[in-house]
Parts: C-alpha cells; structure tokens; sequence
C-alpha cells in the first residue's frame, strides 16, 4: 500500500520569507504523480503543483517549486517570498496510474506579518 | 464552467437517524471519489466510481456507509444509524478520466452527529 507522510503538523514563515514543507512517500511503483494542495479555511481544496514521476525536473508554479528526489521518496514544496494568503493547510498526495488519491495528514502553515 | 458542488454544505443530525450527502461533479468527468476528513486531520478515501465500473468500495469504514452514482453523474453518500464518530467533512472530488491525474474538489459537506 501506498502511504504519504508530513511530518510537520505545523510550520509557521514571515511574511515574505521562505519555507520548506516536507512529504515523504513510500510506494513499489514507479508510474505515479505527486500533488500538493492546498486547503484555506473556506475547506476548498486548491491544486497547487502537480509532478510526474517520470520527469526529472522539478515542477515550478510561480512562487511554488517542489523538491523532488525520487530515489528518496521525497517530495518537498518550497513557497517562496511568502504571502499571507499562503495561509493554509497544505497536504501532500500520491496517485499510481491505477489507484485513487492518497494524501498526507498535513501541513498547517501560519504566515506572519 | 461550474466546479464540483456538494450538498447540503452543512448537516446536524441527531444518532440513530440517516444522512444522505450529495455530490455533481463536473459535467463529463467520469471519474468521482469522496472522502472523509475529521477535524485536523488529512483525507481519507472511502470510495471511487470510474464509468460503469464496478466501484473501489475499500475505503468505507462500516456497512453502514454506501454510495451510488446514478447516470455517470451525480452521486448520493448515505449513512445509516449515525454515530457521533461521522462527524467529519464529507469531500468530493470528480476528475475527466481513469489515468487522468487531476482531481477537482468540492467544498464539502459538515456533518454533525449530535
């Protein structure tokens, strides 16, 4: 079975500063994609950056750039020049080709002004 | 176009009744999950629907819990006999195919169990 873990409940920045949320996989597959979204207060679940298994370079979305280091099983997100809207629980997931979602506990990241 | 939408957005019931929980994902996706997420807590899977496949049902905690799809389309969770333990955010989330790795989300249904 596949399982994802965040072993950061919680993880606070200053505004404008940077921060590294880590998840660690385990999983004998090797076609999968990896997620993390995002979940305000609203309960909305966001997708924030997605990365392919089978691709080397790290995914970048604006101010959201992953850490990807397959032979690690590890899948980090790194927000850069943090807003207080980042404020949120982020939770990081797992799909095979063939299976549903699993995600992680999460992440609840407090941004400072 | 219009997202995934879930209903009621919030239910209080009292233990012992029954709840059914409604999800329309978005049109032509063939592919719809919910999940459950306690307060604090991450997802949890409990059941996907793919076309007319037969659906995952792994995930459901108790016979208590069922789920259908009606058309491909809308899907109704129900509980029976509620226990105070359901109190949860009910998500669901639909995406356009079975190797297709995005999934859109709801916003969710609250439910309590009193």
């Amino acid at each position: 079975a596949q399982t994802v873990t965040q072993s950061q409940p919680e993880m606070s920045v200053q505004e404008a500063e940077t921060v590294t949320l880590s998840c660690t996989y385990d999983t004998s597959e090797s076609d999968y994609y990896l997620f993390w979204y995002k979940q305000p207060p609203s309960r909305q679940m966001i997708l924030v950056i997605r990365q392919e298994a089978y691709k080397q370079q790290n995914a970048t979305e604006n101010r959201f750039s992953v850490n990807f280091q397959k032979a690690a099983k590890s899948f980090s997100l790194k927000i850069s020049d943090s807003q207080l809207g980042d404020a949120a629980m982020y939770f990081c997931a797992y799909r095979s080709a063939f299976n549903d979602m699993r995600f992680g506990a999460g992440t609840r990241l407090t941004v400072k002004p | 176009g219009a997202g995934v939408s879930q209903s009621p957005s919030n239910k209080v019931t009292e233990k012992g009744k029954d709840v059914e929980l409604r999800c329309d994902p978005i049109s032509g996706h063939t592919a719809l999950y919910w999940y459950r997420q306690s307060l604090g807590q991450g997802l949890e899977f409990l059941i996907y629907f793919q076309g007319n496949s037969a659906p995952d049902k792994s995930g459901l905690p108790s016979d208590r819990f069922s789920a259908e799809r009606t058309g491909g389309s809308v899907s109704t969770l129900t509980i029976q006999r509620t226990q105070q333990e359901d109190s949860a955010v009910y998500l669901c989330a639909s995406s356009s195919g079975y190797r297709s790795y995005e999934q859109y989300f709801g916003p969710g249904t609250r439910l309590t169990v009193t």
